[in-house]
């Protein structure tokens, strides 16, 4: 069974531009999680998507946002970057239900310059 | 105080030692408790859960949980020169809803041969 995917794996991106980051979950898996990880802050909770809603937001700015699609895939926006956002932004699927096992795609590294 | 907690390192073993790795929450609402192995440049990669007291065995690896003293632990038998990673500590509290977690900062793992 393939892994999750996600695009693009790199990103140089300039301050006050936007960026878009797209994941697709494992097969079969409906709840998508993004996370974000720095050298600093460590791995922080972003937001989860399942059924195509929100149903867990992390401590981010209004800036981070996401949506989930009907077959599950999943992106995430950022507006209006700023240096402080430069980190690898990883996305994790799991199934459906009581099982809480996560599994990470490769992530995107994104650089703000 | 931080949620996750977690010896940053780096904790250095000889090959065919056994690495132990300790990880304390603050939240009692904890009930699902996971350990990834993140290579440097790479994604974290699931390689053991656990939900009940107790130990867990899989393989080379064994995590422990104690709820009462909020302490979880991964034990590493015949560590490998393979073995060397950071390890992050993963905790999924009753209080949230659906998959999101909170990690700790990481301990990095060295295995000399």
């Amino acid at each position: 069974k393939a892994g999750v995917t996600q695009t693009p794996r790199y990103l140089i991106k300039t301050r006050g531009q936007q960026v878009t980051l797209s994941c697709s979950p494992i097969s079969g898996h409906r709840s998508v999680s993004w996370y974000q990880q720095t050298p600093g802050q460590g791995l922080q909770f972003l937001f989860e998507y399942f059924s195509e809603t929100q149903r867990n937001k992390g401590n981010f700015p209004g800036r981070f946002s996401g949506r989930q699609f009907s077959n599950s895939r999943s992106e995430m926006n950022v507006s209006t970057l700023e240096l402080g956002d430069s980190a690898l932004y990883l996305c994790a699927s799991k199934q459906y239900g009581e099982v809480y096992e996560q599994y990470f795609g490769p992530g995107t590294r994104l650089t703000v310059t | 105080q931080k949620e996750v907690e977690q010896n940053s390192g780096p904790l250095s073993v000889p090959e065919g030692a056994i690495a132990s790795l300790n990880c304390t929450y603050s939240d009692r609402g904890s009930q699902s408790f996971f350990w990834y192995r993140q290579y440097s440049g790479k994604s974290p990669e699931l390689i053991m859960f656990i939900y009940s007291n107790g130990d867990k065995e899989d393989g080379r690896f064994t995590a422990q949980l104690n709820k009462a003293s909020q302490y979880v632990s991964l034990l590493i038998r015949d560590s490998q020169p393979s073995d060397s990673a950071t390890y992050l500590c993963a905790v999924k509290s009753i209080y949230n809803q659906g998959g999101k977690l909170i990690f700790g900062q990481g301990t990095e793992l060295s295995v000399k041969p």
